[in-house]
């Protein structure tokens, strides 16, 4: 079975620390990836897609196929990061996302 | 912008109910998709639809039924509410490719008594 697993229910940094949030998935291939953020009492949005290589709001996110990972990283966190973030790639057979647990980013100033 | 609509934010029934959740989305969506979030489970796929009177069973089928009658307009209908259907449920949209965002509702919050 395809699994997605983000293993910190909650990651709490200081203000300017750098920030990683680890996602790790398990199936073969190369899969697409994308990270979703949810804002306190917002919808959830899209934040980036591995396919775009972009950086948004100061976040990249590097597909490691040997570690089968996909850890969002940002060097300087900002108290507005604060959020829910969830990894999702898209399944192996069809236009589905798989959405891990979501980690809880917390930034404290 | 895209808009993904839904028709309650909050609600509460009573086990045994028949519950209607509706979703409206405004850009010519082929895709269609109903989650519930949990705490410590992240997303469940319920249901997808990927055209009008089309639909497909994700992971967490049981106890959901669903109807999409147009390509707006997709709905989750739970045939007798259980204390274990209390959630938030939240609606999704996209187009076909699978490359392509979804879109989310602001979610409704089900509470099953």
């Amino acid at each position: 079975a395809q699994r997605v697993t983000q293993p910190e229910k909650l990651l709490s940094v200081f203000k300017g620390a750098p920030v990683e949030l680890k996602c790790n998935y398990s199936y073969s291939g190369s899969p697409e990836l994308f990270w979703y953020v949810q804002y306190s009492r917002q919808r959830l949005q899209l934040l980036l897609r591995h396919i775009s290589r972009e950086s948004i709001k100061g976040f990249t996110a590097d597909l490691n196929k040997g570690e089968t990972s996909f850890h969002l990283k940002k060097p300087f966190a900002q108290e507005e990061d604060s959020a829910m973030y969830y990894c999702a790639p898209l399944r192996e057979y069809g236009n589905k996302l798989v959405f891990g647990a979501g980690t809880i980013l917390r930034v404290k100033s | 912008d895209v808009k993904v609509t839904q028709s309650s934010r909050y609600l509460v029934k009573r086990t045994g109910e028949k519950v209607f959740l509706e979703c409206v989305q405004d850009m010519d969506h082929e895709n269609m998709f109903w989650y519930r979030q949990d705490p410590g489970l992240g997303l469940r796929l319920i249901y997808f639809s990927y055209d009008v009177k089309m639909k497909e069973k994700g992971d967490i089928p049981e106890g959901y039924s669903v109807s999409r009658e147009k390509k707006e307009r997709f709905s989750l209908i739970l045939e007798s509410a259980s204390t274990n259907q209390t959630s938030m449920y939240l609606c999704a949209s996209s187009f076909p490719s699978g490359e392509e965002t979804q879109y989310f509702g602001p979610g409704t919050r089900l509470l099953v008594l």
